[in-house]
């Protein structure tokens, strides 16, 4: 049973447009992480949210928390080509020592 | 900054082999994770240490053990190996009282033939 579900699965995209990725889940979570991973590489750690309804910006990258912490977004603006790769919510459950991973994204931002 | 080491980073072995794969967390943090990840899949989470005890366990099989030493570096040993058990192996590692959020190593990438 997957715990978090994003969508899209897969995105393709022209430069420059504006797109949302969702990450949703049934549970409530002490805090959702995004991260980025490029292949054969590790998951880099994008941004935390911590608070119910937080907002956080990270350039043209914008996230936010659901009220009731069970669900996240991550909106991009003016897509770029270097912007593509497999993007991943994770969720950090209070007393659980590990993140549950969603489904992940793949994005494609074609020049 | 120093990152999260893994190594080998990529390993070819057998069936029916073993395999042993190393992590240096970053200096100051308290908490290691394994995580595998097929191809075209999310990591899933296999097991972690707090401080070098065994915190958390996931869907690791019984055939896999992992340790955390004195001086923080965990390995996760791999017996009897399978073809299902190609993947990508990531050892992360974290401290909540610094910050939230996981720091990846590169992991490494075991082909089992």
């Amino acid at each position: 049973t997957q715990l978090l579900e994003q969508s899209p699965q897969f995105l393709s995209i022209q430069e420059g447009e504006n797109l949302t990725v969702y990450c949703n889940s049934s549970s409530v979570f002490s805090s959702l992480q995004w991260y980025r991973q490029e292949p054969g590489e590790g998951p880099v750690l994008l941004v935390t949210v911590v608070t119910g309804g937080e907002v956080k910006k990270l350039k043209r990258l914008t996230f936010q928390f659901g009220d009731a912490r069970k669900d996240s977004s991550l909106h991009i603006t003016a897509a770029q080509p270097g912007d593509t790769g497999l993007y991943l919510c994770a969720g950090d459950q209070t007393g659980a020592n590990n993140l549950f991973f969603g489904t992940g994204t793949r994005l494609t931002v074609i020049p | 900054a120093a990152g999260v080491i893994q190594s080998p980073r990529h390993l070819i072995k057998e069936k029916r082999e073993t395999a042993t794969l190393k992590c240096y967390p970053i200096p100051r943090h308290d908490t290691v994770y394994w995580y595998q990840q097929g191809p075209g899949q999310d990591p899933q989470f296999l097991i972690s240490f707090y401080e070098k005890m065994q915190s958390d366990k996931g869907s690791i099989p019984d055939r896999f053990s992992a340790q955390q030493f004195s001086d923080y570096h965990s390995e996760l040993n791999m017996s009897s190996l399978e073809l299902g058990d190609s993947a990508l192996y990531f050892c992360a590692s974290s401290n909540r009282q610094i910050a939230y959020g996981y720091t990846f190593g590169s992991g490494t990438r075991l082909t089992v033939v």
